[in-house]
């Protein structure tokens, strides 16, 4: 139990060019939803809190207008890195966390990870 | 405030040998839950365990040991007989109750050599 899958894995894209990242909850329903920004060799940095069917919650320093977050179902969450630039570049990890009361309450489950690479 | 350390930048074993990461939180709640979670060089977080503030009892699951000690704020985590699939980075995590955030560590990265 507790499978969160994310796609694509890696991608690699142009400066300018917009970036989609999905982040699944396979088998449990998630009302929040997590993502990350990781460098190498460093903890995870919170970027935004994703509850279903409401605006994300982004931390201190992170532009909301460029890292775009829908979680339009209680099991997809996406991640768009609108114009994106090789600062941009890194490796990108969603969560998941299931309803209160349910098995999955309390305990974030994290993707696979994406990493992308802005040329 | 919270606060998770985990002093231990870097760990090197070599195989079969026992080895304990350190995590040591700051919390004003008190009621919390305490995690680990392993993140191999593939980059996924693993879940490996979540404890209660008020569950104090000791936790084994197979090689893996956990000692958690409110009077010292610690929850420490022992591999026995590491392998070298246990090498990662391990990452202790608070997330106090009414709260979705977990606040981590700067993780433990360990290495096992054969």
């Amino acid at each position: 139990g507790a499978v969160v899958s994310q796609h694509p894995s890696r991608v690699i894209c142009k400066s300018g060019t917009s970036v989609k990242i999905e982040c699944r909850s396979l088998d449990f329903q998630a009302t929040t939803m997590f993502w990350y920004r990781q460098f190498p060799k460093q903890s995870l940095m919170l970027m935004a809190t994703s509850n279903e069917g409401s605006k994300a919650t982004y931390e201190q320093g992170v532009e909301k207008d460029k890292f775009l977050i829908n979680h339009a179902s209680l099991t997809l969450s996406t991640l768009t890195v609108t114009s994106a630039h090789p600062e941009d570049s890194s490796f990108y990890i969603c969560s998941a966390m299931g309803l209160a009361g349910g098995n999955f309450k309390e305990t974030q489950y994290f993707g696979p990870g994406t990493r992308l690479l802005v040329l | 405030a919270q606060k998770v350390t985990q002093a231990q930048t870097e760990i090197s074993v070599v195989e079969k040998e026992d080895v304990t990461l350190d995590c040591v939180y700051e919390t004003r709640d008190t009621t919390y839950y305490l995690f680990w979670y392993k993140q191999p060089p593939s980059g996924e977080l693993v879940f490996l365990i979540r404890r209660n503030s008020f569950d104090e009892q000791n936790e084994i699951s197979g090689r893996y040991s956990w000692n958690f000690q409110k009077s010292t704020s610690s929850f420490n985590f022992t591999i026995t007989a590491s392998q070298v699939v246990d090498s990662a980075v391990y990452f202790c995590a608070l997330k106090n109750t009414g709260f979705q955030k977990l606040v981590f560590g700067t993780g433990t990265r360990l290495l096992v050599s054969p």
